[in-house]
């Protein structure tokens, strides 16, 4: 079965240093990989998404995510943090089975939070 | 904007009650799906609708299902509510094809006492 697993409940960075949260998947066969990003009390927002190619993929306000397909890994990455990137993010795995919509398999979540 | 539009935002239902939650997808877009998101939890798949029918469907009892109409527009209704129904109920649409990506509304809030 497909899987998802974000090791760590909560990450705490300063302002201006780079940040990096954890994804590791288990999937059958190639995966199709997202991180979305949840402020309070709203919903889910689209970050980027790893279909296949380059294996560093651009996102939205400058966030990037490196796929490792030996390690199994779909880490989030930013250069440089900012207060405001403090949310709740969530790696997925697509279900592949279906060609018409299918499911997004989600981990857990990681509390990212970005002190001044 | 993805364009998904739910209501109601926030509920508040009592044990036993039946809610009925909504759904309005952005124009064209006829696939909805509907995840729980439990408190401190990753949404969770209930299931989905493509052409007025539930094509899949995750790990929830038969208390909860749903209705597509012929305008795409989408039900979520759950019977007997329980107190763990509490969560943040989210409808979402593919954008397109096999290597699209899944928007979300920002939910509905539901409560049971």
């Amino acid at each position: 079965a497909q899987s998802v697993a974000q090791p760590e409940d909560q990450v705490n960075v300063a302002e201006g240093n780079p940040l990096t949260v954890k994804c590791t998947y288990s999937v059958s066969g190639n995966p199709y990989l997202f991180w979305y990003v949840q402020y309070p009390n709203r919903g889910l927002q689209f970050l980027l998404k790893y279909i296949t190619g380059d294996n560093l993929v651009k996102g939205s306000y400058g966030f990037e995510a490196e796929f490792n397909k030996s390690q199994t890994s779909f880490h989030l990455k930013k250069p440089s943090a900012l207060v405001s990137d403090s949310a709740l993010y969530f790696c997925a795995v697509r279900d592949r089975l279906y060609n018409q919509g299918g499911k997004l398999i989600f981990g857990q979540g990681t509390e990212l939070s970005v002190k001044p | 904007d993805a364009g998904v539009t739910q209501s109601p935002t926030h509920l508040i239902k009592t044990r036993g009650q039946q809610v009925t939650l909504r759904c309005s997808p952005k124009s064209g877009h006829d696939t909805v799906s509907w995840y729980q998101q439990a408190l401190g939890q990753g949404p969770q798949f209930i299931f989905q609708y493509y052409e007025e029918e539930e094509r899949q469907r995750g790990n929830f009892p038969d208390r909860f299902s749903g209705h597509q109409f012929p305008n795409y527009s989408s039900e979520l209704n759950v019977n007997a509510l329980l107190l763990g129904d509490s969560a943040l109920y989210l409808c979402a649409m593919w954008t397109s094809g096999r290597t699209g990506e899944l928007f979300f509304g920002e939910g509905s809030r539901l409560t049971v006492l």
